[in-house]
């Protein structure tokens, strides 16, 4: 079993639904990061956090650290929204991250 | 104020040359950090350094793979001896500071394909 667990793996959505990726993982971590990687692109890092609830622009990320579970949230999403979005965590020993396997999204016009 | 530049972006080798994959961290910061994206999978990582030291190398294959951050100059990941299944994104990210709950600045990736 995966230490960082995402689901759903892909999603499909129309233009203006709200969004919900959701991530579990199973380890004791310092911090948690959601990744935005488009196609062919590089990867862009959306939030880190390690309690509570982070928003920027439309996109929001939530954590509960008893239930070692993290959501991204995108309201009013867009098809350039589009892209694999990535769970890591920092685990509390050691520096390197471990990924989930991403959920590809995709919003459709 | 340029972010984390890799290069080349994309590399085609054959099997058996050697490939050298470069990575300048964005400015003051001094943790690297290599992680590889296979075609269809997630990432991995590979190997995190500081400048002239190899910290955490778990993530490399025991053989061919090696990594270096001079005093001077770019990190670099070097594969000896490539094979097909070398073939992936190799993406390079920095920090200031080296634990997991520090933001990472990523590059675009280095793609290698290996013929």
């Amino acid at each position: 079993k995966n230490e960082v667990e995402q689901s759903p793996q892909n999603l499909t959505a129309q233009e203006g639904e709200f969004i919900t990726i959701n991530c579990s993982y199973s380890v004791g971590i310092s911090a948690l990061h959601w990744l935005q990687q488009h196609p062919g692109g590089g990867i862009v890092s959306l939030f880190m956090l390690s309690s509570g609830k982070k928003k920027h622009g439309r996109l929001i990320a939530t954590i509960n650290i008893q239930e070692k579970h993290s959501s991204l949230h995108i309201t009013a999403s867009h098809p350039r929204d589009s892209a694999v979005y990535i769970c890591a965590v920092g685990k509390t020993s050691g520096s390197r991250l471990t990924f989930g396997e991403g959920t590809q999204l995709t919003v459709n016009p | 104020n340029a972010g984390v530049m890799q290069n080349p972006r994309h590399l085609v080798r054959r099997r058996g040359q050697e490939a050298r994959l470069r990575c300048s961290p964005m400015k003051g910061h001094s943790h690297v950090y290599w992680y590889r994206q296979l075609p269809e999978e997630g990432l991995k990582f590979m190997v995190y350094l500081q400048k002239e030291n190899i910290i955490d190398e778990s993530g490399m294959p025991k053989e061919r793979f090696s990594a270096e951050f001079p005093k001077e100059g770019p990190s670099i990941l070097r594969i000896q001896q490539v094979v097909r299944g070398d073939s992936a994104a190799y993406f390079c990210a920095s920090s200031l500071y080296g634990t997991g709950a520090n933001v990472l600045t990523f590059g675009a990736g280095s793609r290698l394909t290996v013929l």
